[in-house]
């Protein structure tokens, strides 16, 4: 089993759209989650932490299930711009991360 | 400030020749990573250094993969006799501190061609 797993997509939605992605990990120790995301032929970035709590920023939110040891980002409202590859990032150890392979989004007009 | 830098941005090599790619971290990071990402693939961890610590090289794929970094500042990966499955983009991330709760700061990374 994958350390980290994502559906690859593509998602297709069209602007305006609510959409969500899931993301399943095999280390029940890990203690650290983020969502990165990553544009085409560009590096991967930031997009939020996953806090046990949930959180939300702006038009995202993440949510972490320790107990189904999945973790989940809702786009609502998408956007053109959000059209990306949005990367699950969970720790291995206390130094190391593992970066799933992340779900496509494709949001058109 | 200044993000990560890596240099080449590309890199067209023949198959069996060495190639030096270099990582400029962030000013004050202590932690340095390099990964390498194929074609349509993830993420791959190579390499981490923190600190003066001894690197973790668990993820470097063979022995014709080394990596070096004085101190807290510049690293290289080196690749020795390249083979066409070394063709990658190869990213190096560096973060504050060594706990994997820090984010990880990427560079725009080095394409790497092996002809």
């Amino acid at each position: 089993r994958k350390e980290v797993e994502q559906d690859p997509g593509p998602f297709n939605v069209p602007e305006g759209a609510t959409v969500a992605f899931n993301c399943t990990y095999s280390n029940s120790a890990s203690q650290s989650f983020f969502w990165y995301r990553q544009d085409c032929r560009k590096e991967p970035k930031l997009l939020m932490s996953v806090y046990s709590s949930g959180n939300e920023d702006g038009r995202f939110t993440a949510q972490l299930n320790r107990a189904s040891q999945y973790i989940s980002l809702l786009i609502r409202d998408s956007k053109l711009s959000d059209s990306a590859t949005y990367l699950c990032v969970v720790n291995e150890s206390f130094q190391k991360l593992v970066f799933g392979t992340g779900t496509r989004l494709l949001v058109s007009p | 400030g200044a993000g990560v830098s890596q240099s080449p941005s590309n890199k067209v090599t023949e198959k069996g020749k060495d190639v030096e790619l270099r990582c400029d971290p962030i000013s004050g990071h202590t932690a340095l990573y390099w990964y390498r990402q194929r074609l349509g693939q993830g993420l791959e961890f190579l390499i981490y250094f923190q600190g003066n610590s001894a690197p973790d090289k668990s993820g470097l794929p063979s022995d014709r993969f080394s990596a070096e970094r004085t101190g807290e500042s510049v690293s290289t990966l080196t690749i020795q006799r390249t083979q066409q499955e070394d063709s990658a983009v190869y990213l190096c991330a560096s973060s504050l501190g060594g706990l994997a709760l820090y984010e990880q700061y990427f560079g725009p990374g080095t394409r790497l061609t092996v002809t």
